[in-house]
């Protein structure tokens, strides 16, 4: 199976300063369509995962822009341009690409400094 | 707006059964495959199962393989996963989770609630 490593697995940022986190698949993400399935997902404390990313850089509906997916391959990267206070919690990142299973990173816990 | 109401999690004793349900609403239901989800207190997310619209294809987790299984009532919009053997490492939180699209690969787009499967004697 593919192995999916997030770093930092710990993030502390000031509030109003950006912040990146780093999804390292073990196997290329292209898949033969020609799409890489590679999402992003937040969970806030306490509560369920929510889609931010989809297909690397695709924001879902009513995420803000602050947020933005990028990257290609093996490496992709989530990036938050200036972090508030709601932007707390947990962070993985998502591969379909190798289907089944589907696997995830490990996450990334974001908190305020 | 697409909904997903879970149910049916609870205490169990090791080697015992329970069975999750997960009722969806607001989206055509047999359109869409339907995947659940786990976490184990304080650890990151785990695929644990999968079932096509149809409920003709279905996939599993290696560590839940022979003793977990998803299936789906169109009728209901309800998707279940019986869990049998149930095992102290299988404590978690369960969510069901819907497909984007009809392939599995495009990942989840909308998550249920979350329900506690706490194995222990």
């Amino acid at each position: 199976d593919v192995v999916m490593t997030q770093s930092p697995l710990s993030l502390p940022v000031t509030l109003g300063q950006p912040a990146s986190i780093s999804c390292r698949s073990s196997q290329s993400l292209i898949y033969s369509d020609g799409d890489t399935y590679l999402n992003w997902f937040q969970q806030r404390p306490g509560q369920s995962p929510r889609r931010l990313i989809y297909k690397v850089s695709n924001r879902d509906s009513g995420v803000p822009d602050r947020f933005s997916g990028s990257g290609s391959g093996t490496d992709f990267t989530l990036k938050i341009s200036r972090v508030e206070a709601e932007d707390v919690g947990v962070y993985y990142c998502m591969e379909g690409t190798h289907w089944p299973p589907i696997t995830f990173g490990q996450g990334t816990r974001l908190e305020i400094k | 707006e697409v909904q997903l109401l879970q149910s049916g999690g609870g205490l169990v004793q090791p080697g015992g059964s329970l069975r999750l349900s997960c009722a969806a609403s607001g989206f055509t239901f047999t359109n869409y495959a339907m995947s659940w989800v786990r976490q184990a207190p304080g650890k990151g997310l785990e695929w644990v199962s999968a079932i096509s619209g149809t409920g003709a294809d279905t996939y599993y987790a290696d560590s839940v393989k022979g003793r977990f299984t998803i299936s789906r009532d169109n009728f209901k919009n309800t998707v279940y996963l019986q869990m049998h053997s149930l095992r102290a490492e299988d404590t978690a939180v369960y969510y069901c989770a819907k497909v984007e699209v009809t392939t599995i690969r495009a990942g989840f787009d909308y998550w249920g609630q979350g329900t506690l499967v706490t194995v222990s004697s």
